[in-house]
């Protein structure tokens, strides 16, 4: 089973900032099936990147994907008060699906 | 417009069974390469994935709970179902379903709500 290990747990920036995020798989995970979610306080997730780098319908470009083998990020070019959240990393392979345990992102 | 809503028990005593429905709407359990999952997060914790069911009524589990649990659907009630036998405190969580997309990138596009299951005498 492939573990996702998130950095940092905690990441704490003022509005206008570049986020960067960090997904690390230990093994090797297919580009096509690594996901990122955006997840507010109370909420379901939401899908913000599929693919490594394609941007879900509706999801601004500040927010961008790359990466691949066992190192992927996700970016939020331009933080916005809107975009506190805990954000998730998720791959699938071999019919499993397995998340990281999240990054928390707060604006100062 | 795709919805799915998630309903169940709110408490179950340790070691009985959690039995819980997931209600699709937008969307039939049938279309290829459509599938849904279980997907849950105690309380602060990180998102655990839990089991699958494919169009074609494959199942996948998670390799550390596959022993307790069972997934089904009913395409004509647009349901799918998820068994959890012998529960504990430790499986107090929010529970997910959310559809995997057609594009099939094994992604999850669409979630419900969730809802809180507490294990407790």
């Amino acid at each position: 089973e492939i573990v996702l290990t998130q950095s940092p747990g905690t990441l704490s920036l003022s509005p206008g900032e570049r986020a960067t995020l960090s997904c690390r798989a230990s093994q090797s995970v297919s580009s096509s099936f690594l996901a990122w979610y955006q997840q507010k306080l109370g909420q379901a997730p939401r899908l913000l990147i599929y693919g490594a780098s394609s941007r879900a319908t509706g999801i601004p470009d500040r927010f961008s994907g790359s990466g691949s083998g066992t190192d992927f990020t996700l970016t939020i070019s331009r933080l916005e008060p809107e975009d506190s959240a805990v954000y998730h990393c998720q791959q699938y392979g071999s019919s499993l699906w397995t998340f990281g345990q999240g990054t928390n992102v707060e604006i100062k | 417009q795709v919805t799915l809503k998630e309903s169940g028990p709110v408490l179950v005593k340790p070691t009985e069974t959690l039995t819980l429905t997931c209600t699709v709407s937008g969307f039939s359990l049938s279309n290829a390469r459509m599938g849904v999952s279980w997907i849950r997060q105690p309380p602060g914790k990180a998102l655990e994935w839990l089991a699958h069911i494919f169009s074609n009524d494959e199942k996948s589990y998670s390799t550390s709970l596959k022993s307790r649990l069972t997934i089904s659907k009913d395409t004509s009630k647009s349901q799918v179902v998820l068994n959890l036998t012998n529960m504990d405190p430790v499986d107090t969580a929010t529970y997910y379903c959310a559809r995997t997309t057609a594009a099939g990138s094994f992604d999850f596009d669409y979630w419900g709500q969730g809802t809180l299951v507490t294990v407790s005498s």
